[in-house]
């Protein structure tokens, strides 16, 4: 199975809006509603974001948001803050009874 | 609070078993709400989900390295376990377990713990 693709990197300034993309397959984003996010500081463990495409977990700021189009599902963060720097992956269900995580974005707040 | 604390050696030869458990505290393994799973990453590189096992002993691996893994639960010391057989230089990565839940996400992640293959 090919890893999700997102961007390598990803800008913005403080209080501004940005979106991280991940674009799969019919087999895995495309067929169901099971894509998940996660963020990365560095040297810490990967922190659940959100679940089932838009679904925050309790907790979770509402500054993070998600959505689903086709085979590519998108996160938006807005009202960027400095914390948000980060590395931040998309997770897919697959037709394979799999999982398969994105390439990762490195996100930076100018 | 749920806690995931992973155990095993940090160094291990090629040709060798890697072999890691997880110890699972503030939740069960016998629960039948959530799958079990091992996920790695490579120093400087992205997230690869290695496999689950869930509480009727069934399991799922990755293509990629089935051939290798073998992921098991033990539900009465509550820990589920990890081992990798004929390791190379390309598995060396920070392993973390993490709660899978039956929607699919990741919920709670250990803190993970780095495996360096090398003679």
């Amino acid at each position: 199975q090919s890893a999700l693709t997102q961007p390598a990197s990803v800008s913005g300034s403080p209080g501004q809006s940005i979106t991280i993309s991940c674009t799969g397959t019919s087999s895995d984003v495309g067929s169901y509603n099971y894509v998940s996010w996660y963020q990365q500081h560095p040297g810490k463990a990967p922190k659940l974001l959100i679940y089932d495409v838009s679904n925050r977990p309790s907790g979770v700021s509402n500054r993070f948001s998600g959505s689903k189009s086709g085979n590519t599902a998108s996160l938006t963060i807005s009202g960027l803050q400095a914390e948000d720097e980060a590395d931040y992956y998309c997770c897919s269900y697959t037709s394979s009874t799999t999982h398969v995580f994105g390439t990762g974005t490195k996100v930076t707040v100018l | 609070q749920v806690q995931l604390q992973e155990s095993g050696p940090g160094l291990v030869k090629p040709s060798q078993t890697l072999s890691l458990t997880c110890t699972v505290s503030g939740g069960s393994t016998s629960s039948g709400s959530y799958y079990w799973s091992w996920i790695r990453q490579p120093a400087g590189k992205g997230l690869e989900w290695i496999g689950r096992s869930y509480t009727s002993g069934s399991t799922n691996y990755n293509p990629s390295l089935k051939s290798r893994v073998t992921i098991s639960l033990d539900t009465s010391k509550n820990q589920f376990s990890l081992k990798l057989s004929s390791v190379t230089a390309a598995d060396t990565a920070v392993y973390y377990c993490a709660r899978n839940t039956l929607r699919f996400s990741f919920d709670y992640w250990g803190q993970g713990t780095l495996v360096t293959v090398s003679s």
